[in-house]
């Protein structure tokens, strides 16, 4: 079945460091990739999106590429703020289907 | 606000109790999704609804479970004869239609705790 793995948590880096939350999915057609976020008392949210291979999905400085032929869909952000403290979660919706399956989700702390 | 809203925010109750949790989806979306998060993991499909249909409920974990959308807006989720297993966070999510390009947009969640 579909299925996302993402990198475990926590990860923390300083203020400004480069990030990489790496993400692999497992699917039986071509799903959507998702990247949602919920920061500390909130909600979910989505951070970005990606329909189809070779789309990148961007928001926030947060960018995502869909790779097919590695079945990836890792999350990059340059420079990170201490508010981008958060846990992410990495998920996929297969075409049709309109359940979303999430990974595990990865809890990011940003130290000043 | 514009948002999805659920209620209750928190709800504790013993083993053996029925509970209701609401959830009041964006105006005018179609699709209407019900997850649930354990402590430490993803949200985890339950079910979900177009208009007042229910599409697909293979996410229900047994009987126990039921959901309803009467009107095509507000739906519950029905929890029978509560279980200490049950306990953990649940989650509505509507989108504009459906199709898996729509983004589902999420709740603050209900959180559950059986005693």
């Amino acid at each position: 079945g579909n299925s996302v793995t993402q990198m475990e948590g926590p990860v923390t880096l300083s203020e400004e460091a480069f990030l990489t939350i790496n993400c692999t999915y497992t699917a039986t057609g071509y799903p959507s990739l998702f990247w949602y976020v919920q920061y500390p008392g909130e909600g979910l949210q989505l951070l970005l999106k990606a329909t189809k291979a070779d789309d990148k999905g961007s928001n926030k400085g947060f960018e995502a590429t869909y790779r097919k032929e590695t079945t990836s869909f890792h999350l990059e952000k340059g420079s990170v703020q201490v508010s981008d403290s958060a846990v992410y979660f990495c998920a996929l919706s297969d075409r049709g289907d309109d359940k979303i399956i999430f990974g595990k989700g990865t809890r990011l702390h940003i130290l000043p | 606000g514009a948002g999805v809203s659920q209620s209750p925010r928190y709800k504790v109750t013993k083993r053996g109790q029925d509970v209701a949790l609401r959830c009041d989806p964006i105006s005018g979306h179609v699709s209407l999704y019900w997850y649930r998060q354990a402590l430490g993991q993803g949200p985890e499909f339950l079910t979900y609804f177009n208009y007042e249909a229910q599409q697909d409920k293979s996410g229900l974990p047994n009987d126990r479970f039921s959901a309803e959308r009467p009107e095509g807006s507000i739906s519950t989720l029905t929890i029978q004869r509560t279980e200490q297993r049950d306990s953990a966070m649940y989650r509505c999510a509507s989108s504009l239609a459906a199709g898996g390009n729509q983004p589902q947009h999420f709740g603050d969640g209900t959180r559950l705790s059986i005693l």
